[in-house]
């Protein structure tokens, strides 16, 4: 049973427009959500989070929105860079004081995103 | 300034072998964090260690697996018998306290191709 869900497996972009990468999760108990970029060959780096007290977080040319009502999340990048072509996770956490819940991350199968020159 | 360390970062066994992954964590860092991605999967939780503890085990399978953060050394994640399944890229990740997503910071990973 997938608690986090990425639907798309595979995103195009032309250089210089947005990217938005989707996530959708199940788990009410999740209260606390993180990107992670991942290149080949390498591990997970994190690249933005959000609490669920908020529904924006910005952080230079990267924006995650969270709809709580419709348990969705949302990666914005703007301008898309070619460097920025790599696989996309979505994860979720539960709360700070929630024992196991608050250091187990659960991901997403990942987008993998190609920014076109 | 060494970020997470894993090897071997390629290890093939054959059915039946014992692999053995070996995870340093940064600097200043005593808590130790597994995870496993297969093919076309995301990454999953198996467990969660601090020095000469297992703190949380919940994710690892039931048999042939075992993992140990000594008091001295590496954290090791240990596969007796491996099957085909076990195939995988293994993630370990460190933080310096019990933390949240933004705190675990990832190793390179070690890819077990079992033959």
């Amino acid at each position: 049973d997938q608690q986090v869900k990425q639907n798309s497996p595979s995103l195009s972009v032309q250089e210089g427009r947005i990217s938005i990468l989707n996530c959708d999760y199940t788990n009410s108990m999740f209260d606390y959500f993180l990107w992670y970029k991942k290149y080949p060959a390498e591990g997970p780096t994190f690249l933005i989070s959000i609490s669920s007290i908020k529904d924006k977080n910005e952080d230079g040319r990267f924006t995650v929105f969270l709809n709580k009502s419709a348990k969705h999340l949302s990666l914005h990048i703007v301008p898309s860079q070619p460097g920025d072509s790599a696989v996309y996770f979505c994860a979720a956490s539960g709360a700070e004081n929630s024992g196991a819940g608050s250091y187990q991350l659960t991901f997403g199968k990942g987008t993998k995103l190609s920014v076109i020159p | 300034n060494a970020g997470v360390m894993q090897n071997p970062r390629h290890l093939v066994r054959r059915r039946g072998q014992e692999a053995r992954l070996r995870c340093s964590p940064m600097k200043g860092h005593s808590h130790v964090y597994w995870y496993r991605q297969l093919p076309e999967e995301g990454l999953k939780f198996m467990v969660y260690l601090q020095k000469e503890n297992i703190i949380d085990e919940s994710g690892m399978p039931k048999e042939r697996f075992s993992a140990e953060f000594p008091k001295e050394g590496p954290s090791i994640l240990r596969i007796q018998q491996v099957v085909r399944g076990d195939s995988a890229a293994y993630f370990c990740a460190s933080s310096q306290s019990q933390g949240r997503g933004n705190e675990q910071y990832f190793g390179p990973g070690t890819r077990l191709t079992v033959t």
